[in-house]
């Protein structure tokens, strides 16, 4: 069992569309990061997470410490959101990120 | 502002070829800095990682080597490639202020080894 699970693995939405992707880690961490890798293979950081919630535009992400449980909402999706989607954990021992497999996002016109 | 660079963008080489990927970081001094694979359809795998010049911590037994001879600059090598050496190769950076940074990632180099 991986200690980061996504889910979906693959998602396809209709433009407007609101979206939520998943991950689940079984291990204690200090925080959480979603990120963002396009086509081209470029990754960009959306979030990092230690608690509670963060928005930024059409971008929500929450985590609950408890149930070692985060999810990242895309609200009004537009087919320019089409990419992976990656839950990349630290744990509370160490320095190293662990990553879930990505969840690929197609918002179709 | 910091800038994360990489090269080559992309590689094709052949199998028992050597291999260096450089990665520089502009616009910080003394970042963590980090090596990952991502093999097709599977998630990132930390390769090295960095805290200062010379100091490289290898997570998983690879085929591969890294080196940072200046604080800004790391390189990711191997003496013979294998064919499961391919793959797309991130280089990231964060801070050292502690353990939740944020970690920033290059270009990318996507390697095809033939």
């Amino acid at each position: 069992k991986n200690e980061v699970e996504q889910s979906p693995q693959n998602l396809t939405a209709q433009e407007g569309e609101f979206i939520t992707i998943n991950c689940s880690y079984s291990v204690g961490i200090s925080a959480l990061h979603w990120l963002q890798q396009h086509p081209g293979g470029g990754i960009v950081s959306l979030f990092m997470l230690s608690s509670g919630k963060k928005k930024h535009g059409r971008l929500i992400a929450t985590i609950n410490i408890q149930e070692k449980h985060s999810s990242l909402h895309i609200t009004a999706s537009h087919p320019r959101d089409s990419a992976v989607y990656i839950c990349a954990v630290k744990e509370t021992s160490g320095s190293r990120l662990t990553f879930g497999e990505g969840t690929q996002l197609t918002v179709n016109p | 502002s910091q800038t994360i660079h990489q090269w080559p963008a992309t590689l094709v080489q052949p199998v028992g070829s050597p291999l260096s990927l450089e990665c520089t970081v502009e616009g910080t001094s003394n970042p963590n800095l980090y090596w990952y694979r991502q093999a097709a359809g599977r998630g990132l795998q930390l390769l090295f990682y960095s805290v200062g010049i010379g100091q490289i911590s290898s997570e998983v037994p690879q085929n591969l080597s890294a080196s940072r001879p200046q604080d800004r600059q790391f390189i990711l090598s191997s003496k013979k490639l294998l064919l499961s050496d391919s793959g797309f190769y991130l280089c990231a950076w964060s801070g050292t202020r502690g353990i939740k940074e944020t970690q920033y990632f290059g270009p990318g180099t996507r390697l095809l080894v033939l």
